[in-house]
């Protein structure tokens, strides 16, 4: 049962250009979503969140979109660089999930320079 | 302020036997959660302990278990451990527990089963 899901494994992007990751979930209940950036032998670290009542959010060169209606949501990176690269997970939580935080399976960015 | 320290990094460990994981979080946050990650499957939740109770658990078998101190530091066990059980262990903490906020992860402990 994948409460959220992201169905691109990975994403290849020029150095510049935007990164679109995007995230689907299955339950409405869900309050908040956050995204994570993982590198290699590290811990994944918080990157950017939103909540329900919110439509986007912004910090730098990242913005979080979020379609309640379509419940689906989206990181964007503008523009790209190389130390980008990395995995991004998505992550929601809320009562639905019994406040516990669910992780999507990740997206695999590259950033080409 | 000291991050999230989890001990051992890396292990490997043969069918049948059993392991501890542990993790020290971040001075003041009481609530410790676990996750394992495998390839393609993201980070599975295992369970979350807030003041030593456990508040909330995944879908595992009972071969996993876990357990919190007074200090907050926290400990999984697996038990009689499977091929399938070979994963990256992740660790994170948070000033408070109810999901939502920012979770701070440690550096994980790799599990090699053979």
């Amino acid at each position: 049962d994948q409460q959220v899901k992201q169905n691109s494994p990975s994403l290849s992007v020029q150095e510049g250009r935007i990164s679109i990751l995007n995230c689907d979930y299955t339950n409405s209940m869900f309050d908040y979503f956050l995204w994570y950036k993982k590198y290699p032998a590290e811990g994944p670290t918080f990157l950017i969140s939103i909540s329900s009542i919110k439509d986007k959010n912004e910090d730098g060169r990242f913005t979080v979109f979020l379609n309640k209606s379509a419940k689906h949501l989206s990181l964007h990176i503008v523009p790209s660089q190389p130390g980008d690269s990395a995995v991004y997970f998505c992550a929601a939580a809320g009562r639905t999930g019994g406040f516990k935080t669910i992780f999507g399976a990740g997206t695999r960015l590259f950033v080409k320079a | 302020k000291a991050g999230v320290t989890q001990t051992p990094r890396y292990l490997i460990k043969t069918r049948g036997q059993q392991v501890t994981l542990s993790c020290s979080p971040i001075s003041g946050h009481r609530s410790v959660s676990w996750y394992q990650q495998t390839p393609g499957q993201g980070l599975q939740f295992l369970f979350e302990y807030f003041s030593e109770t456990q508040r909330n658990k995944g879908n595992f078998p009972g071969r996993f278990s876990g357990r919190q101190f007074s200090n907050s530091r926290s400990e999984m066990n697996v038990s009689t451990l499977e091929l399938g059980d070979s994963a990256l262990y992740l660790c994170a903490s948070s000033p408070r527990t109810g999901g939502g906020g920012e979770l701070f992860f440690g550096e994980g402990s790799r599990l090699t089963v053979l």
